[in-house]
């Protein structure tokens, strides 16, 4: 069955870069059609779109954040990893990775991994 | 960046009530629209996609509706483990972006 799971650290200080790592299984990133997105949620408030990686390595960032974020794949590790750069406190969130696949609908968010919560604070 | 509303922000029923929750999209967004639950603590769950087609084991007390920019999520007969947070979400462009929730709790 297809499982993500998300690692970082929890706690950022502010400006300082924010790596996260999306480990999963269940499915490759090399088969046509699938893709890695991730997805915040600051506390009490709705959920962002935040970056997508596709199988074929098309990268897709939300456009307000474009400068801050970097999205990668490591296809023989199953990892999908999420650099955001110039951490602020309003980037206080829970960020989650979700698979996507072109199958079941693009940007349809069937599997997610269970959280990480990241606070940013001096 | 298209803008998604919900209402109510919140709903106050009782369990056996029906549930009623609303989307609108600041543009069109043809059919391509999600519907996702959250309880506190968990990631989201798809329930509804492309308006109105319910999710792999999802039960049949929820339904959807609506094209273009206006959508509905109902609950026809609210059980306990319905009260929680729900989410409209489209996926006709880049970013695809979510409402700000419904959240339906116990009356």
């Amino acid at each position: 069955q297809i499982t993500l799971k998300e690692s970082g650290p929890t706690l950022v200080k502010p400006t300082q870069t924010l790596t996260l790592t999306c480990t999963f299984s269940g499915f490759s990133l090399t088969t046509s059609g699938v893709g890695v997105g991730w997805i915040r949620q600051p506390p009490g408030k709705a959920l962002e779109w935040l970056a997508l990686i596709n199988w074929d390595d098309d990268k897709r960032y939300r456009p307000s954040l474009k400068s801050r974020l970097t999205i990668t794949k490591d296809t023989s590790r199953n990892q999908v990893v999420l650099t955001m750069t110039n951490m602020d406190p309003v980037d206080t969130a829970t960020y989650y990775c979700a698979h996507t696949s072109s199958g079941s609908g693009w940007y349809l968010l069937y599997y997610w991994g269970q959280g990480t919560l990241v606070t940013v604070s001096s | 960046e298209i803008v998604l509303t919900q209402s109510p922000a919140t709903l106050s029923l009782s369990p056996g009530e029906r549930a009623t929750l609303s989307c609108r999209a600041s543009q069109s967004v043809s059919s391509s629209l999600a519907w996702y639950q959250q309880k506190p603590g968990q990631a989201p769950r798809l329930l509804i996609y492309d308006a109105s087609n319910r999710a792999t084991g999802i039960p049949a007390r929820f339904s959807g509706s609506g094209s273009g920019t206006d959508f509905t999520l109902t609950i026809s007969s609210l059980e306990p483990e319905d009260f929680a947070v729900y989410y409209c979400q489209h996926r006709s462009s880049w970013p695809p972006t979510f409402g700000p929730g419904t959240k339906v709790d116990i009356k």
